[in-house]
């Protein structure tokens, strides 16, 4: 059973739009989400994080959101850009555990 | 620095034969993780390293499947015998601290094929 679930394997956005990408997880004791970014042929890299005593953090055209009430998060790009088509991993963790990660989303951004 | 190393970046093999996989960890870095990405299941954990110790092998799908951190610097991961179901990419990561809010940093991984 999968704790955290990216329901969306993938996405399209056009040039300048928003992406947004989604995330929902079952543990309610999860307290830390990290969002990865991974190109073809390359490992997952880290690209922003939230803990659970925020319901908003914001890095340059990156921001992810928190609802705990909803065991939700979401990744927001904006404007987006051709640089941004990868595959987006979701990542939780309990404190004192390791991260759990959901499938992943492809996001791919057109011209 | 040169991130995390692992070799080789490819590899093709019959089912059967014996497979292993090789990591250099981030210097420094005192944790060191194995994980296997496929379409079906993403990103799972397989085990985990920190001071060369294995503190978590829950993930580790079967007896065929063994990983040692022989020193800070070098984790072998063994598939034997490897089965077609074995295929994937195979991901080693390496961080400061098991429980620590700093991310993992991945290397490039290792994409298996059992024929």
């Amino acid at each position: 059973d999968q704790q955290v679930k990216q329901n969306s394997p993938s996405l399209s956005v056009q040039e300048g739009r928003i992406s947004i990408l989604n995330c929902d997880y079952t543990n309610s004791m999860f307290d830390y989400f990290l969002w990865y970014k991974k190109y073809p042929a390359e490992g997952p890299t880290f690209l922003i994080s939230i803990s659970s005593i925020k319901d908003k953090n914001e890095d340059g055209r990156f921001t992810v959101f928190l609802n705990k009430s909803a065991k939700h998060l979401s990744l927001h790009i904006v404007p987006s850009q051709p640089g941004d088509s990868a595959v987006y991993f979701c990542a939780a963790r309990r404190n004192g555990q390791n991260f759990v990660f959901g499938p992943g989303t492809r996001l791919s951004v057109l011209p | 620095d040169a991130g995390v190393i692992q070799s080789p970046r490819h590899e093709v093999t019959e089912m059967g034969q014996e497979v292993t996989l090789r990591c250099k960890p981030i210097s420094g870095h005192n944790s060191l993780f194995w994980y296997r990405q496929t379409m079906m299941r993403g990103l799972e954990l397989l085990i985990y390293f920190n001071n060369n110790v294995p503190i978590d092998d829950s993930g580790m799908p079967e007896d065929r499947f063994s990983a040692k951190m022989p020193n800070a610097s070098f984790s072998t991961l063994k598939i034997q015998p490897s089965e077609p179901r074995d295929s994937a990419v195979y991901f080693c990561a390496s961080s400061l601290g098991v429980v620590s809010r700093t991310e993992q940093f991945f290397g490039p991984g290792t994409r298996l094929t059992v024929l």
